[in-house]
């Protein structure tokens, strides 16, 4: 059962756009919630995060929005920037009858930003 | 400051054996998970150390273990390895277990034939 789903592959977008990548989740207890990106052959890097008390954080080029009815969250980068290619992972934590906040993580999203 | 680091970098090895990876988690991290990487998973929880105790545990065989140091280094052991163990390995840290950003490193590309 994946709880956090990342339903497009992929995404393609031109240089200066904006990139807007989603992320749904189904465990109503997942209360933090973060973006990372990898690059090929690395680790991946804490990009942003948000607490379920807010709907949005920004941080530069980089803003997640989220609907908590809707289960929801998205990740914004305008503008979009060559160096921004990359796979983009969303991850989730919270408690579920104890301490427990592991990552669980999406498939992730390849962002190709073209120049 | 240091990142985390992981060794080795790149690992083949045959069925049936084992092997250990390493992670040096960031300076002052004592916390250290560990997730395996594949092309049709993603990112999967392995299990999460913090002084020394395993606090959590995803959904893998009892052939993936894992320990902690005192320093906060841990190492991860797969025995009697399969085919479908091949992947990344990643090792992440965080300051204190919990609600706390965690830190990955490059990881290790386990292949095994």
């Amino acid at each position: 059962d994946q709880q956090v789903k990342q339903n497009s592959p992929s995404l393609s977008v031109q240089e200066g756009r904006i990139s807007i990548l989603n992320c749904d989740y189904t465990n109503s207890m997942f209360d933090y919630f973060l973006w990372y990106k990898k690059y090929p052959a690395e680790g991946p890097t804490f990009l942003i995060s948000i607490s379920s008390i807010k709907d949005k954080n920004e941080d530069g080029r980089f803003t997640v929005f989220l609907n908590k009815s809707a289960k929801h969250l998205s990740l914004h980068i305008v503008p979009s920037q060559p160096g921004d290619s990359a796979v983009y992972f969303c991850a989730a934590s919270g408690t579920s009858g104890g301490s427990n906040y592991k990552l669980t993580f999406g498939k992730g999203t390849l962002l190709t930003v073209n120049p | 400051k240091a990142g985390v680091t992981q060794t080795p970098r790149y690992l083949i090895k045959t069925r049936g054996q084992q092997v250990t990876l390493s992670c040096s988690p960031i300076s002052g991290h004592r916390s250290v998970s560990w997730y395996q990487q594949t092309p049709g998973q993603g990112l999967q929880f392995l299990f999460e150390y913090f002084s020394e105790t395993q606090r959590n545990k995803g959904n893998f065989p009892g052939r993936f273990s894992g320990r902690q140091f005192s320093n906060s280094r841990s190492e991860m052991n797969v025995s009697t390895l399969e085919l479908g163990d091949s992947a990344l390995y990643l090792c992440a840290s965080s300051r204190v277990a919990g609600r706390e950003t965690q830190y990955f490193g490059p990881g290790t590309r386990l292949l095994v034939l």
